[in-house]
């Protein structure tokens, strides 16, 4: 079983205010680095596949970033809004496999 | 609705009962994943299918533990002599072999508790 660690465990910021969370894995298994959002009731939501050492992907007021290397990858959402409530998921894909972090809650307070 | 669809999405049975879950993943999908999801913790795997071969198993997963996918479509995940440990969501996906990112792609869950 391989660890992949999320943190903060959970967020609590104002609306409009930028943040960001952390992915870490093992860098020796990896073949791609996945994003989700899961918001309650619903089922989780891809935002980002990542496979390139230095990789930057953007989707509206959502980035990512990947370092292979080292082993880490960044979401960062800028100008939050209450509607960014939910929890953010990365998972390692070793090929075959997926493996997930605890996510990180965020909740945006109007 | 042509996305993973999990049934039933609320499950509550006493301990020792047997629970049958289903998932209909998205039909040219040949990958078939089960999940498992417990409070504060991410997504465990449990087994995973291409087409109709349950192709890894989970070493977490107890002998009470069984998943088909019979005919390389839907999936049955079925839990006998529950415990209340059971408890927890149980996620499917699917993604497509030929995505060289093998994204996947997940039903709303099926919530089990076990009183």
């Amino acid at each position: 079983i391989l660890n992949v660690e999320q943190s903060p465990q959970s967020l609590h910021v104002q609306e409009g205010d930028s943040t960001n969370f952390t992915c870490s894995f093992p860098s020796s298994n990896f073949y791609a680095l996945h994003w989700y959002r899961w918001e309650t009731a619903k089922s989780p939501e891809a935002l980002f596949v990542m496979t390139l050492n230095g990789d930057e992907k953007k989707k509206g007021r959502i980035s990512a970033t990947l370092n292979t290397k080292e082993g880490y990858s960044y979401l960062y959402i800028k100008g939050s809004q209450p509607e960014d409530s939910a929890t953010y998921l990365c998972a390692l894909n070793t090929g075959n496999q997926f493996y997930f972090g605890t996510g990180t809650s965020l909740t945006v307070i109007p | 609705d042509t996305g993973v669809s999990q049934n039933p999405r609320h499950k509550i049975t006493k301990r020792g009962q047997n629970v049958t879950f289903r998932c209909d993943p998205i039909s040219e999908h040949n990958r078939l994943y089960w999940y498992r999801q417990t409070l504060g913790q991410g997504p465990e795997f449990l087994t995973y299918f291409q087409n109709e071969a349950q192709l890894e198993k989970s070493r977490l997963l107890s002998d009470r533990f069984s998943a088909e996918r019979p005919k390389g479509s839907f999936s049955t995940l079925e839990i006998q002599r529950t415990e209340q440990g059971d408890s927890a969501m149980y996620l499917c996906a699917s993604s497509l072999i030929l995505n060289p990112t093998g994204e996947l792609f997940f039903g709303e869950g099926s919530r089990l508790t076990v009183l």
